[in-house]
């Protein structure tokens, strides 16, 4: 089974562009999360997915992020304009709705902005 | 949603056991005790979870005492690729809570030979 999968691996951007990630969970996995983690911290959420629609997104900084999962399967992060203290890693998760199974992460994109 | 305390940083030699413990003082009645695992440049990786007692898997086991307060992660005689950071999370009820995991700042596990 394949996990989830994230792309790019690593983006280098200037402040103010724009930059957007992509996450595809796993078969089947209807809730989908976007979490940041800074370095040395844990991972903290941005916004959770039940199949195409938003049920948590309280810490999503919504001036300049924004996030789409279109059809319930793959989704995509967008920050429109990137700041410096932006950089650090965004990972996706994906789980099947159920505690016994946990999460399944990606392994995340590292931004950096300069 | 609770919060949990745990050592920041443990080291350990090869071959040892090493017990990494959590507090969780205001755990709720359907919060899960979950252990997730990360390696640098990777995601974290579910480890195991409890409600009570003991849990044991092929990779660890967690003991829950009898008032859920707190929570052990024990990892029998570790290698040097048990060298990461351990997060004790508390919560996860999906009924209840959306699934919602907060990620606290974990323990950095070091393994020497």
């Amino acid at each position: 089974e394949a996990g989830v999968v994230q792309s790019p691996r690593y983006k280098i951007i200037e402040k103010k562009q724009p930059v957007a990630f992509w996450c595809n969970p796993i078969s089947g996995h209807n809730t989908l999360y976007w979490y940041r983690q800074n370095l040395g911290q844990g991972p903290e959420l941005l916004i959770r997915y039940e199949n195409e629609e938003a049920v948590d997104d309280s810490q999503l900084p919504k001036d300049r992020f924004s996030a789409e999962r279109l059809k319930g399967v793959d989704s995509t992060l967008k920050i429109q304009p990137a700041e410096l203290g932006d950089s650090a890693v965004y990972l996706c998760a994906s789980s099947l709705n159920s505690r016994e199974n946990g999460y399944t992460f990606g392994s995340g994109t590292r931004l950096t902005v300069v | 949603l609770a919060k949990t305390t745990q050592p920041i940083s443990m080291d350990s030699y090869e071959g040892q056991e090493v017990n990494i413990t959590c507090s969780h003082n205001n755990i709720a009645t359907n919060d899960y005790i979950t252990w997730y695992q990360q390696f640098p440049s990777q995601g974290p990786r579910f480890i195991i979870q409890g409600y009570k007692t003991k849990v044991t898997n092929e990779v660890a086991s967690l003991f829950i005492p009898a008032d859920r307060k707190s929570s052990t992660l024990s990892l029998p005689r570790v290698s040097l690729s048990d060298t990461a950071v351990y997060y004790c999370l508390v919560g996860g009820d999906f009924y209840n809570q959306g699934g919602k995991l907060i990620f606290g700042q974990g323990t950095e596990l070091s393994v020497k030979p």
